[in-house]
């Protein structure tokens, strides 16, 4: 069955650091990717997505992630944390032979303290 | 930026009783979705729509649930008789194709709650 792990309900981070927001996966074959990130009050936005070739995605507000085949991840990160940053990160899966459905994580809150 | 917009924002209803969300994809957007949150569980997805057809349904779509695009503009979600469990945030989505590397664009949700 396909399914999405992050195995972290909270990550807290001081502006200015380094942040990692993990995600593992398991789908048969190979994926397509995505992070959303959901702000209070507000719809899932689209942050970046892997699709084939680089396994470093760069995305929306200077976040990037990482592909990581043999450990079956997709961690988000970022090099330096914004107060602004703090909201609920999805990672999504979706299958290549069964495209319709996304397979979401059950999410990450992201707190960066100032 | 075109945005996927839901309405209304918050529902309440009794068991019961027929809900229909309104949402409006993007306007050049073809292919559309729907996904639920239960609160504190996982987005789940529940049916994708093109050309006036389901595509795709998952167990939770049962005969409950019906979606239509009525006009050339509006997709909805009707659920005939709420239950306690329909209780959920409700998200429509857009995308402009489909083959699994379209980036669906998330509308604000309706937080739908049944008593």
């Amino acid at each position: 069955a396909q399914s999405v792990a992050q195995p972290e309900d909270q990550v807290n981070v001081a502006e200015g650091n380094p942040l990692t927001v993990k995600c593992t996966y398991s789908v048969s074959g190979n994926p397509y990717l995505f992070w959303y990130v959901q702000y209070p009050n507000r719809g899932l936005q689209f942050l970046l997505k892997y699709i084939t070739g680089d396994n470093l995605v760069k995305g929306s507000y200077g976040f990037e992630a990482e592909f990581n085949k043999s450990q079956t991840s997709f961690h988000l990160k970022k090099p330096s944390a914004l107060v602004s940053d703090s909201a609920l990160y999805f990672c999504a899966v979706r299958d290549r032979g069964n495209f319709n459905k996304f397979y979401f994580g059950s999410g990450t809150k992201l707190n960066v303290k100032p | 930026e075109p945005e996927v917009t839901q309405t209304p924002s918050h529902q309440v209803t009794q068991m019961g009783q027929e809900v229909i969300l309104r949402c409006v994809p993007i306007s050049n957007h073809l292919y559309f979705y729907w996904y639920r949150q239960i609160l504190g569980q996982k987005v789940e997805f529940l049916v994708s729509f093109y050309n006036n057809e389901i595509s795709e349904k998952s167990e939770i779509f049962d005969d409950q649930f019906s979606v239509e695009r009525p006009d050339g503009s509006n997709f909805t979600l009707k659920i005939r008789s709420t239950k306690l469990e329909d209780s959920a945030m409700y998200f429509c989505a857009s995308s402009d194709q489909t083959g699994g590397q379209e980036t669906q664009y998330f509308g604000p949700g309706t937080r739908l709650l049944v008593l």
